[in-house]
């Protein structure tokens, strides 16, 4: 089936840790998305990829960090300099040009801090 | 600051009746106009896409687009109680645009209650 895939679940991560979440998708697009939820909040944006190698900040990149070596691939390590890590996000992908670029959403990764 | 505002609700419809959401957008150069449907716990899920001016319909589903007032809204006909969620929209400014906010600009949606 086409479509993103996000794992874990669920993660608890300890203080000072480090821990990665994955983002695969299937579905050829160029550009890869990170959000940020927060219980009866918006969508805040952490990092965003138009295209392979390269990737730009969003709203709230303090604290997090990305790689895009592959087009499938859009990992986010939530670094130890992140004091407030607890919550749920959100990848998602789209088509980088043209008409019929919907961004397309994984099922989320709910972190929290233990 | 590019911007997409839509009402943050609750909006509390009973059932059988036409839902009404709108938003509206900042920047006139938007191509694509998107709503999305989140369940409380889930994560978003795309449910209209709209590119030109004017209606478009899928099932109990209208988007309206008027570029010229940078305005769109999504009308739910016939709602049902499953229909409650918060409804989320979106624009696309295309490739290239870029800086902190990206291209993909959310609002931060409309909680909307279908009451039984």
């Amino acid at each position: 089936d086409g479509g993103i895939t996000q794992s874990p679940k669920y993660l608890f991560r300890k203080e000072g840790q480090n821990v990665t979440l994955s983002c695969e998708q299937n579905l050829n697009h160029d550009a890869m998305y990170w959000y940020r939820q927060d219980p009866g909040q918006g969508l805040r944006l952490i990092y965003y990829s138009q295209i392979v190698n390269d990737f730009q900040k969003g709203d709230i990149a303090e604290g997090y960090s990305v790689s895009r070596e592959k087009k499938e691939s859009f990992p986010l390590t939530v670094t130890s300099a992140q004091k407030n890590p607890t919550a749920f996000y959100l990848c998602a992908s789209s088509r980088g040009t043209g008409l019929n670029t919907e961004a397309f959403f994984g099922q989320g990764t709910r972190l929290t801090v233990v | 600051q590019k911007e997409v505002e839509q009402n943050s609700g609750p909006l509390s419809v009973p059932e059988g009746a036409i839902a009404s959401l709108n938003c509206t957008y900042s920047d006139r150069v938007s191509q694509s106009f998107f709503w999305y449907r989140q369940y409380s716990g889930k994560s978003p899920e795309l449910i209209m896409s709209i590119y030109s001016n004017g209606d478009k319909e899928d099932g109990r589903f209208t988007a309206q687009l008027n570029k010229a007032s940078q305005y769109v809204s999504l009308l739910i006909r016939d709602s049902q109680p499953s229909d409650s969620a918060t409804y989320l929209c979106a624009v696309n400014l295309g490739a290239g645009y870029g800086g902190s906010q990206g291209n993909l600009i959310f609002g931060k949606g409309t909680k909307l209650s279908v009451k039984p």
